[in-house]
């Protein structure tokens, strides 16, 4: 079985400011994780995936998440916020040759002028 | 290349009305999924289907059924709407034979905007 906590269901940061959304997960095979962003109104848009290859993951929009096996984390960072960040943010995990993924309850990031 | 789309995009039901929310995909993919998501509760996986002619429930089947006669499409099915399926629904495809991923990227829709009143 495996369950994605994030902490924080809203989280705010200036411009220009750090961005730290965070995800623990459990399960019980090797995990694969996923970080994914809804804009309003829209679809859930892939930013970035782990897949047991390099630790630290880049993905779109200068997003990149490190997978931390003994905290059982895969928090996802950005040195430095723009407005167009503003969006709601989703970690999932699967297992290999799992065909389901299981969604965090999400995390609310707003940009602060 | 459309990838996953929905329809309609939005609809107003009657408590005990019936509906069909429509999902195709044009990527060859195998999987596809039926999710709701309600504020504070992420998204939650309804019905899934793993090819042509099969499906299987997921975490909050109750009230839905669905169907996948085609490939690329995925039917679900309110047969007695209630206020408590007011939600926004996603469909959503992955995993191609041929670029024979083991990891499964679930690929989105845009969603449907339902009210039960």
């Amino acid at each position: 079985a495996q369950s994605v906590t994030q902490l924080g269901s809203h989280v705010s940061v200036s411009e220009g400011a750090l961005v730290l959304l965070r995800c623990n997960y459990s399960s019980s095979v090797p995990p694969y994780l996923f970080w994914y962003v809804q804009y309003p109104n829209q679809g859930l848009q892939l930013l970035l995936k782990y897949t047991s290859a390099a630790t630290l993951v880049k993905g779109i929009n200068g997003f990149e998440a490190e997978f931390k096996k003994s905290e059982t984390s895969f928090h996802l960072t950005k040195p430095s916020a723009h407005m167009s960040d503003a969006a709601e943010y989703f970690c999932a995990v699967s297992g290999a040759f799992n065909e389901k993924l299981t969604f965090g309850t999400g995390t609310r990031l707003t940009i602060i002028p | 290349n459309a990838g996953v789309t929905q329809t309609p995009k939005f609809r107003v039901l009657k408590t005990g009305q019936s509906m069909t929310l429509l999902c195709a995909q044009d990527m060859n993919h195998e999987y596809m999924y039926w999710y709701r998501q309600d504020p504070g509760m992420g998204l939650r996986l309804i019905h899934y289907s793993v090819g042509e002619g099969t499906t299987a429930k997921g975490e909050v089947p109750d009230g839905y059924n669905v169907s996948r006669l085609k490939k690329q499409n995925f039917l679900l099915g309110l047969e007695s709407a209630a206020p408590s399926q007011t939600s926004v629904y996603f469909c959503a495809s992955s995993y191609s034979r041929r670029a024979g991923k083991q990891f499964h990227e679930q690929f989105f829709g845009p969603g449907t905007r339902l009210t039960v009143l």
